[in-house]
């Protein structure tokens, strides 16, 4: 069966340090997958996605990623993390054959920040 | 400027009642979606639609209906027979699904809660 975890629940990080959240997926064939942000009360804004190619993405708010077909790992990456980015971060997978956009959500990961 | 409109923000159901979550966009999108999140749980597909006049269960319908009379409107319908209600609930739509590839649209939510 399809799904996605995101193994940090909760990651607290100091404003300026690297960042990287953790996601693993199991899906029968070359997935696509996504990374979508959430602030709090809000809905959620697609990050970066990744369909074919080349393995490292990049994202919109500096934010990278890389696939890693032999790990089922699509982690995500900052260099460098200011307070603004923190919220809650969830990895998705899909769509699915069928062809509607369904996709499967990992539980998420808060991100908060120190100054 | 395009978006999608969930209304109300926050909505309180009294035991054995019915309510309605609204969602209207005006992406000139095909497709819509309802989610639902509960803490530590990722978002759940509770009902899509691809075109008008046409809607799929998704993976937690029990408890839910909806419709889809207008391009631009996808209300969902709580009912008495969802127990556990409590929850934010998010609408989402992307162009044509076989397009747009998993790449969905979030409106701001509606947290749900029972009196």
């Amino acid at each position: 069966a399809q799904s996605v975890t995101q193994p940090d629940i909760h990651i607290t990080v100091s404003e300026g340090a690297s960042l990287e959240l953790r996601c693993n997926y199991s899906y029968g064939a070359t997935p696509y997958l996504f990374w979508y942000v959430q602030s709090p009360g809000q809905g959620l804004q697609l990050l970066l996605k990744y369909f074919s190619g080349d393995t490292l993405v990049q994202g919109i708010k500096g934010f990278e990623a890389e696939f890693k077909r032999s790990q089922s790992s699509f982690n995500l990456r900052k260099p460098s993390v200011h307070w603004s980015d923190a919220a809650e971060y969830f990895c998705a997978v899909g769509p699915f054959p069928g062809g509607y956009n369904k996709l499967i959500f990992g539980a998420g990961t808060r991100l908060a920040v120190h100054p | 400027d395009g978006g999608i409109t969930q209304s109300p923000k926050y909505l309180f159901r009294k035991e054995g009642q019915n309510v309605t979550l609204s969602c209207e966009q005006n992406l000139n999108h095909d497709a819509m979606y309802w989610y639902r999140q509960d803490p530590g749980q990722g978002l759940r597909l509770i009902y899509y639609s691809q075109i008008v006049n046409d809607f799929q269960k998704g993976d937690i319908a029990e408890g839910y209906s909806v419709s889809r009379e207008k391009k631009e409107s996808f209300p969902l319908t709580v009912t008495s027979a969802q127990k556990n209600p409590t929850a934010f609930y998010l609408c989402a739509s992307s162009i044509a699904p076989g397009s747009s590839r998993g790449k969905l649209f979030f409106g701001s939510g509606t947290q749900l809660s029972v009196l």
